[in-house]
């Protein structure tokens, strides 16, 4: 139980074009899925929290124009990755809570982003 | 600021051996701690969870243990196998949690 999906694993894109990925719980109700970036060697930095039907709150720092996140519902969260520059080149990892007895939060396998 | 440490980068041990993390925050005070494991090119995957009122908790051969005084946790692999090779995280929080940078092991056969 508690299996969270990325799609797509990865994306190459042209710089200025928007990606879109997306976040599926598959066997539970995710009350909050976060979303996070991770550069090589370093750890996940929090990018924004999003809950089912609201607005995603945004950690400092992060544009909120450029990462656009839809909470659709309570299984689906998407990140798009607007007008999208090099520098954006990351691997970028959903997670979602819902899935246990505690606060443990259940990350899907990530998706890797190549702007070119 | 919140601080959260992980001993050190690499961790290289013989198969067999008890592998120990160690995981120090700073400026905290988490009601639970949190372990993952993380492969390359993956997500991370949960491992245990830790409340501040527990001191000790157990999964097969995996140990964690969390000391509020000390603000630190200490993360256990007994009998290490090459499949125990990855990059384990410690995580702070009540709801959003912070990561620290991680501890790559490698079990040796």
């Amino acid at each position: 139980g508690a299996v969270v999906s990325q799609h797509p694993s990865w994306v190459i894109c042209k710089s200025g074009t928007s990606v879109k990925i997306e976040c599926r719980s598959l066997d539970f109700q995710a009350t909050t899925m976060f979303w996070y970036r991770q550069f090589p060697k370093q750890s996940l930095m929090l990018m924004a929290t999003s809950n089912e039907g609201s607005k995603a709150t945004y950690e400092q720092g992060v544009e909120k124009d450029k990462f656009l996140i839809n909470h659709a519902s309570l299984t689906l969260s998407t990140l798009t990755v607007t007008s999208a520059h090099p520098e954006d080149s990351s691997f970028y990892i959903c997670s979602a809570r819902g899935g246990g007895p505690g606060n443990e939060q259940f990350f899907g396998p990530g998706t890797r982003l190549t702007v070119l | 600021s919140q601080k959260i440490e992980q001993n050190s980068e690499a961790l290289n041990i013989q198969e067999g051996k008890t592998a120990t993390l160690t995981c120090n925050y700073t400026n905290y005070s988490p009601a639970y701690l949190q372990w993952y494991r993380q492969d390359p090119g993956r997500g991370p995957v949960f491992l245990l969870l830790i409340r501040e009122n527990e001191k000790e908790k157990r999964k097969e051969r995996l140990k964690v243990t969390f000391d509020t005084t000390l603000k630190q946790s200490l993360f256990h692999i007994t009998a290490s196998q090459p499949a125990d090779s990855a990059t384990y995280l410690c995580a702070l929080g009540d709801y959003k949690l912070s990561f620290g940078a991680g501890t790559t092991v490698t079990v040796r056969a």
